[in-house]
């Protein structure tokens, strides 16, 4: 079965530090790795995405890896700010016809003045 | 507005009760799905839609019904709810036919409660 596990569940930062999310998958065959944002009371906002032939991509101060030979990926965050607290979840697309797609439960990110 | 909204954004319901949620995208997207969201859990599919009059069935189908007669709209049907129906729902939108990119939007989410 195809699985997306998330780590760690949820971390605190203090505001201006860096912190680095972790995702390890299991699906096969494989599309692409998608970073989300979700604010709180929001719906999913695409960060990143990521396809087998990339392993590093920068979008602001967040930059996505994708290790496709052990299927790791890691979201790392430069100089946190407030508006960063949310759940960042990673999203994992099959490579077939429908491109399914499998969903980890998130890392909650807070981030405190 | 443009983009995929949601109504009623909040809902209480009981035990039993039929409840409809609304989901509108102005996109003219391919594809619609609809998930629920519970502490602990990713995302689960419930149902998704590849274009007007196709539907089908996603990770946990019981208990919902979908239909869709227009491109724009998905609405999630519940004909008699349950207490383990209690969860935040959102409704998303694709545009499929792209080869390499498979974004979903999603919209702002319904919180259902059912007593």
């Amino acid at each position: 079965k195809n699985q997306v596990e998330q780590s760690p569940q949820s971390l605190i930062i203090l505001e201006g530090k860096n912190c680095t999310l972790q995702c390890n998958y299991t699906v096969s065959p494989f599309s692409n790795l998608r970073w989300y944002k979700q604010d709180t009371g929001r719906g999913p906002v695409s960060l990143t995405i990521m396809t087998f032939s990339e392993n590093t991509k920068s979008n602001g101060r967040y930059t996505a890896t994708l290790d496709a030979d052990t299927k790791q990926s890691s979201l790392h965050i430069t100089a946190s700010q407030l508006s960063d607290s949310a759940s960042y979840i990673c999203v994992v697309s099959e490579g077939t016809g429908r491109r399914a797609l499998t969903f980890g439960s998130g890392t909650r990110l807070q981030v405190q003045p | 507005d443009a983009g995929i909204t949601q109504s009623p954004r909040y809902k209480i319901t009981e035990t039993g009760r039929q409840v409809t949620l609304m989901c509108h995208q102005t996109w003219s997207h391919s594809y619609m799905f609809w998930y629920r969201q519970d502490l602990g859990h990713g995302l689960r599919l419930i149902y998704y839609s590849a274009a007007a009059d196709i539907t089908d069935k996603g990770e946990v189908p019981d208990g919902y019904v979908v239909s869709r007669s227009k491109t724009e709209n998905f609405p999630l049907t519940l004909e008699s709810a349950t207490r383990s129906q209690t969860s935040v729902y959102f409704c998303a939108s694709s545009d499929q036919t792209r080869t390499t990119d498979n974004e979903q939007f999603f919209g702002p989410g319904t919180r259902l409660t059912v007593l």
